[in-house]
């Protein structure tokens, strides 16, 4: 079994709809992340979490909210979905620790599509 | 100006070539280099990391120049199963580590 998943894997919506998007790890880490990728540009971070009660924002979080439900969960949802927010989705989990060996882990992404 | 630059190729070589990619970086605040490959339609995975001293795993070696601010990987042999996009990580430290990724350069390896 994958050790980060995500649901769902493909996802077509129509503007202004509210979506979520879940994420869910084994691996145990405490830091989990949410990420867009976008085609000619490299990922991008939406928000990150360091624990349950830790939230932050990333880069490009306006139009984004989430919560992190344990230890293991993280969902990122999309209040009122835009079509340029059609993008690929991953989540990832990473260990605390030094610059040098922080590995991020990732989810097998979610394809979102906004008609 | 993009704070990692990556040649976002197609890169198309045999089956057996050598093949190198560079990446160049803005910010010399960046601490920590990364190669990560993201297979098509797939998640990005971790290739290796790329030390002061450059570093070599198997067929794969990657070094940084930090005066240049660029850092390179480099495929011997290349194989089909090589042919992936081939990420570069930058890693600023402060609060959290912040990853900055490059938009990634394709490599196709034909037989």
């Amino acid at each position: 079994d994958a050790d980060v998943t995500q649901t769902p894997r493909n996802r077509i919506t129509k503007t202004g709809k509210r979506i979520m998007l879940e994420c869910s790890q084994t691996k145990g880490h405490d830091r989990m992340y949410w990420y867009r990728q976008d085609p000619g540009l490299g990922l991008r971070l939406i928000y990150y979490s360091f624990d349950v009660k830790d939230i932050n924002k990333g880069e490009i979080s306006d139009g984004y909210s989430v919560s992190r439900q344990a230890q293991a969960k993280f969902s990122l949802s999309l209040e009122s979905a835009i079509p340029n927010q059609t993008a690929l989705y991953f989540c990832a989990t990473s260990e605390p620790g030094l610059a040098s060996t922080d590995t991020q882990y990732f989810g097998p992404g979610t394809r979102l599509t906004v008609l | 100006r993009k704070e990692v630059e990556q040649d976002p190729g197609p890169f198309n070589v045999p089956e057996g070539a050598t093949v190198a990619f560079n990446c160049t970086y803005s910010n010399s605040a960046s601490q920590s280099f990364f190669w990560y490959r993201q297979d098509c339609r797939k998640e990005p995975k971790l290739l290796m990391s790329v030390y002061s001293s450059g570093n070599e795993d198997g067929r794969f070696t990657a070094q940084l120049n930090r005066a240049s601010q660029y850092i390179s990987l480099l495929i011997r042999d290349s194989k089909l199963s090589d042919s992936a996009t081939y990420l570069c990580v930058v890693v600023i430290s402060g609060g959290y580590n912040k990853l900055i990724f490059g938009a990634g350069t394709r490599l196709a390896v034909h037989p």
